[in-house]
């Protein structure tokens, strides 16, 4: 099956600043790709998702990009807020979500 | 509702008690999950049901015991727990077929003692 590789955290960084999550992904076809976040005491969201190659996702400021070339499917913001403080997990999808470790991203003031 | 819920959202309970986990998911999918969440480990599927019929069963003890009545309803049976049982456990559903999301309950979080 699918299997994903994610950047291991956890991550700090101050308001505004500049966040990137890698993802590497390993599959025998080509999956949809998804991430999704958990927030303290929730279960997990969808952020964005991505079907085919040089796809991008977005939502809520974050963007993934879906490169076959590289299998990857890094997540970006270009300036974070306290209120992303979270988990954030890359799953690749055949039939079914793997999910990675999940990388935690904590943001200060 | 909307969405998909869970119920209770947390529970303690001893090593030889019984006790069941309930999610109901009201978006008209066809496919639900059971995963188990424990801290510094990825999350772990335990069961699938795709259009009311077990489809997956990841080497999980038979002291978990799912049911899905319908495909809006999907219990966890819970009997004779270990300690290391204790996680965050979630309920998923989705469409079979369709995009590959899954939509996500806000889970139980179990304890036992």
């Amino acid at each position: 099956g699918d299997s994903v590789t994610q950047m291991e955290g956890p991550v700090t960084l101050s308001e505004e600043a500049f966040l990137t999550i890698n993802c590497t992904y390993t599959a025998t076809g080509y999956p949809s790709l998804f991430w999704y976040v958990q927030y303290p005491g929730e279960g997990l969201q969808l952020l964005l998702k991505a079907t085919k190659a040089d796809d991008k996702g977005s939502n809520k400021g974050f963007e993934a990009t879906y490169r076959k070339e590289t299998t990857s499917f890094h997540l970006e913001k270009g300036s974070v807020q306290v209120s992303d403080s979270a988990v954030y997990f890359c799953a690749p999808s055949d039939y079914k979500l793997s999910f990675g470790a999940g990388t935690t991203v904590t943001v200060r003031a | 509702e909307t969405g998909v819920t869970q119920t209770p959202r947390h529970l303690v309970m001893g090593m030889t008690n019984k006790k069941s986990l309930k999610c109901e998911q009201h978006l008209g999918h066809n496919a639900m999950y059971w995963y188990k969440q424990s801290a510094k480990k990825p999350l772990e599927l335990m069961f699938v049901y795709s259009l009311e019929e077990r489809v997956e069963n990841n080497s999980v003890p038979s002291r978990f015991s799912p049911e899905c009545p319908n495909s809006s309803h999907l219990f966890l049976h819970l009997h004779t727990l270990q300690p290391e049982d204790s996680a965050l456990y979630l309920c998923a559903s989705s469409v079979v077929g369709g995009g590959g999301e899954q939509y996500f309950g806000p889970g139980t979080r179990l304890t036992v003692t």
